[in-house]
């Protein structure tokens, strides 16, 4: 089945060690999303991808980047993780005739 | 500022019965509505969605009901099911681009046997 698929599940690192979050989709969609979501909030965007073109939301801490190698990847890099950074990470797909995002199973992260 | 409300963090709902949950906007652009359910663990699944064009839209047990006048929409789901209990995350966009989506904070629903 097509779908979006994030690993791992679940992630633990340490104050300031770097980590890499991965999402991978089978859609062909052109859009990539990634949204931090923290207990009892409401999932925020951090950033987002049309095909190569990125696009970074004004309040996304620059200790956040992503990449998009290719259609099908897309990663989150959190170079100097603090512990306000545990949360659930989102990855989204959507495609252009579509109008709702596709989530993946979210990774989540803690941070020792 | 919040830009779309879920006042309810949680609702609890005897199975068979109605589940009523309810979400409020205050950005007029916004004229594309959805309802998203989440299960412990894993990512949000699309439930429903709305256009402002019009004011109701069905599927199944499923119903979703927009107030444009009051900026409002609530999900209806009849008969409930012990398998609906899950966090309901009502978003918001004007247009269909995902960026523009705005996410409440969601209601917690536990439907009893």
């Amino acid at each position: 089945d097509a779908m979006v698929i994030q690993n791992p599940r679940y992630q633990v690192t340490q104050f300031g060690k770097p980590v890499t979050l991965s999402c991978s989709q089978t859609l062909n969609h052109n859009v990539m999303y990634w949204y931090q979501q923290k207990s009892s909030q409401a999932p925020k965007l951090l950033f987002h991808y049309y095909d190569k073109d990125f696009n970074n939301e004004a309040d996304t801490p620059d200790n956040f980047q992503s990449r998009r190698p290719n259609t099908s990847f897309c990663f989150l890099d959190i170079r100097s993780p603090g512990l306000g950074d545990a949360a659930m990470y989102l990855c989204a797909t959507q495609g252009d005739s579509n109008e709702k995002l596709f989530f993946g199973s979210g990774t989540q992260l803690s941070v020792l | 500022d919040q830009q779309v409300k879920q006042n309810s963090p949680s609702l609890s709902v005897q199975e068979g019965r109605i589940s009523i949950l309810n979400c409020d906007y205050t950005n007029s652009m916004f004229d594309y509505f959805l309802w998203y359910k989440k299960y412990p663990a894993e990512g949000p699944t699309f439930l429903i969605s709305i256009s402002s064009i019009k004011d109701k839209n069905e599927d199944g047990r499923f119903t979703v009901f927009l107030n444009k006048s009051a900026k409002h929409l609530s999900l209806h789901i009849v008969p409930s099911q012990p398998g609906d209990s899950a966090v309901y995350f009502c978003a918001a966009s004007a247009g269909n681009y995902g960026q523009n989506f705005v996410f409440g904070p969601g209601t917690r629903l536990s439907v009893l046997p």
